[in-house]
């Protein structure tokens, strides 16, 4: 059972710029939900897709953007880039109507 | 607004000890409370979790008190090792699937266990 990966682990971009963030589930998940979490901060809910559409969203404005694809892996995209939006963005993938959350190790985007 | 806080924001603990983390969250809609351990580098991890029809729960060295009435979780560490040195999260959530399944963090503790 592979657990959730995600690509790239580290990315630095410039204010302004756009950016795609890519996660593959865990075997047998079917939802996955997007976290933004902060240094020193605990993760915030970004938004959860599942069956290819947005099932949930926390307080994010709409530059941050994503996809599920067919395969249950998903993208997040981030428009016009903040200083502010540097941070460690997880994937987390369940099994819709289930807790179950498993994590990925996430990627670390620096906007500069 | 949905909240979860969490404390000590750091905690230093000697090994062999009790390591006890506190939470407490406002939307008595929320009925999974988790608690997640989190490496330097990697994604948080399910360490155990509660649902509040039950006051305690235990797993191996970990152990959840659960206090509906005050809407309060903790997390006690038995025995504190210094391969549990990591940041640990509290979090809930309200429901199963969907936008309710989505988790409220705290803002987590770093537990430093010394040899």
């Amino acid at each position: 059972e592979t657990g959730v990966t995600q690509s790239p682990t580290h990315l630095i971009k410039t204010r302004g710029q756009q950016v795609t963030l890519r996660c593959s589930s865990q075997s047998g998940h079917n939802t996955v939900s997007w976290y933004q979490q902060a240094l020193g901060q605990g993760p915030q809910f970004i938004f959860q897709y599942y069956r290819e559409e947005e099932n949930g969203r926390g307080n994010f404005p709409p530059r941050f953007s994503g996809l599920q694809f067919p395969n249950y892996s998903s993208e997040l995209n981030v428009n016009a880039l903040e200083l502010d939006d540097s941070a460690l963005y997880l994937c987390a993938s369940s099994l819709i109507g289930t807790n179950g959350y498993t994590f990925g190790s996430g990627t670390r985007l620096t906007v500069v | 607004q949905q909240q979860v806080k969490q404390s000590p924001q750091s905690l230093i603990v000697q090994k062999g000890g009790i390591s006890i983390i506190n939470c407490a969250y406002e939307n008595t809609a929320f009925d999974y409370f988790p608690w997640y351990q989190q490496f330097p580098g990697k994604g948080p991890a399910l360490l155990i979790a509660i649902r509040p029809d039950v006051s305690e729960k235990k797993e191996g060295r970990f152990t959840i008190s659960f206090n509906k009435s005050a809407k309060q979780f903790s997390l006690h560490i038995m025995d504190s090792q210094p391969g549990d040195s990591a940041t640990y999260f509290c979090a809930a959530s309200g429901g199963y699937g969907g936008s309710q399944g989505n988790l409220i963090f705290g803002k987590g503790t770093k537990l430093s266990v010394k040899p």
